[in-house]
Formats: structure tokens, sequence, C-alpha cells
């Protein structure tokens, strides 16, 4: 089973800076990984599939990158709304799993 | 406008059952594949099942799998979770969620969540 694993847990950081998030996988995923934006109270969100890939309706400020074992989702300058728990999220093919990390929580500086 | 609204949460005792509901809207549901997803109070993110499209092919997470049955009904647009032989460990909020089209291993919609809770 490919562990997913997330660093920092926690990041503070202020409105306007960059935030460079980590997640490391087991084994190699290839580029078959996603990263969802979780708010309090609220449903996650899809933001990057792919490794790469904005998800519709997506700012252009949320980029991610990597393949292999190492993935990094980089918020180009925090807006307020950004402020959040993201997960990384992969799926295997056998045995048909589908896993997340366990979150990073971007806070206010 | 895609919609997922999850019901039939609520509490249960220890070894209790309980049936979750999801009503998918605003898309060809027949067309998906949909997973189950949960997350207990200030944790993380675990899937827990997922269905094909036609429903001829389900998977289950080790944590679940013989107690916890998926369903869906293209004819009603919704998907369902039989949960059997509840544990205080299966408390959390459930959520449904669509696999994305092109790329079905990710989730590109959410319902808004369906809060269990197993205590005696």
């Amino acid at each position: 089973e490919i562990v997913l694993t997330q660093s920092p847990a926690t990041l503070s950081l202020s409105p306007g800076e960059r935030a460079t998030l980590s997640c490391r996988a087991s084994q190699s995923v290839s580029s078959y990984l996603a990263w969802y934006q979780q708010k309090p109270g609220q449903a996650p969100r899809l933001l990057i599939y792919d490794a790469s890939n904005r998800a519709t309706g997506i700012p252009a400020r949320f980029s991610g990158s990597g393949s292999g074992t190492d993935f990094t989702l980089t918020i180009s300058s925090l807006e307020p709304e950004d402020f959040a728990v993201y997960y990384c999220q992969q799926r295997s093919s056998w045995p048909p799993l589908w896993t997340f990390g366990q979150g990073t929580k971007v806070e206010i500086k | 406008e895609v919609q997922l609204v999850e019901s039939g949460g609520g509490l249960v005792q220890p070894g209790g059952s309980l049936r979750l509901s999801c009503a998918a809207s605003g898309f060809t549901f027949s067309s998906y594949e949909m997973n189950w997803v949960r997350q207990a109070p200030g944790k993380g993110l675990e899937w827990v099942s997922y269905i094909s499209s036609s429903g001829s092919t389900i998977y289950y997470a080790d944590s679940v799998k013989g107690r916890f049955t998926i369903s869906r009904d293209n004819a009603k647009n919704s998907l369902y979770l039989q949960m059997n032989s509840l544990r205080a460990e299966d408390t959390a909020v459930y959520y449904c969620a669509r696999g994305q089209f092109e790329r079905p291993g990710y989730f590109d919609y959410w319902g808004q969540g369906t809060l269990v809770t197993v205590s005696s």
C-alpha cells in the first residue's frame, strides 16, 4: 500500500506570501496525484490533478509539480481565502485503493 | 449545476446499522464512477468505497470490508452505503464524491457530508 506523507504539518504565512507544500509517496505514483483544499465545515475541493493540471475554476496562483515520489503544491501569493487544510491523494491500480496524505494546514501568521 | 446531497446519518449504538444515501443531480449519474469518503472529527480524509458507473465493480477499504455495502440506483440517480456492525471508530462525516469523468481516480465533486456517530 502506498503511503503519502505531507510536510510540513502546519505552515504559518502572511497574505501575499508564497506557500510551498510537499507530498512524498512511499513508492512511485508516476504523475497520478491530486491536491484538494478543505476549509472548516466544508467538503474538500479538487485543485490539481495529474500532479500539475488545474481543475475547472481553480485560480492560476495554484500550481502543482513533481512526478514519481515527490510532489509540490505552490500557492504563488496567498489570498485570505487560501488559508485552509490541503491534502494530496493518489489511486493505486492494485490493490485498488485511494489514499490521502495526512494534510497540511496553512494558517495566518 | 452538479449537486450531491447526502442523507441518513445520525446517532447509532455500537453494533447497529445505518444506510446512507446520496442524491445526485445536474449530470448524467449513470456515466460516472462514485465513491464514499469519510472524515473522523478533527482528522484527515479516508476513502471508504468505490462503485463503477454500472455497479458491476466495487472496492472497499480494509477497515470496512465485510461490514459496509455500496450500491447505486441509476434510475433514481442515487448512491447508497449500507453500514452494518458499526464501531466507535466509524464515527465520521461521510461524503459521497464523484470520480472525474476522464480521470476517475480523482474526486471532482463532493457532497456536503452527513455525520454518523457511533456511541452508546
